[in-house]
């Protein structure tokens, strides 16, 4: 069965330093979603792709997060520098055309900024 | 934007029990609903879902009902096992018109535990 991949599963950084995080999602998704999950809440969605495009970044606190997704298959999601407040879990996850569509998610990168 | 509530934040049964979970929804135009399951450590995983052109659908010993009038939506896990321990989280879409771009928000979740 097909997955979505994530890497690295788990990643310590001290604050101001800068991370990455990578996705590759399901072979043929169109969209690919990060979102941020803090302990005992729900996820929550950063980002939105269609293909390259970003179609939704309205919740990327875009001073210090980026994302891309050059080719339209796998995606890098950045922080620079990284906070205190950034220590979560970073899901990604891909469907199949669009959002309506059945969402898919990786098994996650635990974050924690000393 | 959508907000979705999600009750209770904490269930403890017997195993062979009923289990039942429900979420309510602000976005009348709200039309997709699905059900995550999320063990400790790792991604959320699909367990059910439903369209709102549908009011109840099953699968196996998980259910899922919809009431569009009141906006809210269950998960009835029947026989419940220990396996089925985890967090639980709901969630609702707006993607009327075929848009691309409705957001899936999430329930705030349910931590499930069965004993033996």
């Amino acid at each position: 069965e097909a997955e979505v991949a994530q890497s690295p599963r788990y990643k310590i950084t001290e604050k101001s330093q800068a991370v990455a995080f990578w996705c590759d999602p399901i072979s043929g998704h169109a969209t690919l979603y990060w979102y941020r999950q803090i302990l005992g809440q729900g996820p929550e969605l950063l980002v939105q792709f269609q293909d390259e495009s970003v179609v939704d970044d309205s919740q990327l606190p875009k001073d210090r997060f980026s994302a891309e997704r050059l080719k339209g298959v796998d995606s890098t999601l950045k922080i620079q520098p990284a906070e205190l407040g950034d220590s979560a879990m970073y899901l990604c996850a891909s469907s199949f055309v669009d959002s309506g569509d059945t969402q898919y998610f990786g098994p996650g990168t635990r974050l924690t900024v000393l | 934007g959508e907000n979705v509530e999600q009750h209770p934040s904490t269930l403890s049964v017997q195993e062979g029990d009923s289990a039942v979970i429900k979420c309510t929804y602000s976005d009348s135009a709200s039309n997709y609903f699905p059900w995550y399951k999320q063990e400790l450590g790792k991604g959320p995983q699909l367990i059910i879902d439903i369209r709102s052109n549908v009011g109840e659908k099953k699968d196996q010993r998980i259910a899922v009902t919809l009431n569009k009038t009141a906006k809210h939506f269950s998960l009835h896990i029947t026989e419940t096992q220990p396996e089925d321990s985890a967090v639980y989280f709901c969630a609702a879409i707006n993607n009327a018109g075929g848009t691309s771009y409705g957001k899936l928000t999430f329930g705030q979740g349910t931590i499930l535990t069965v004993h033996p």
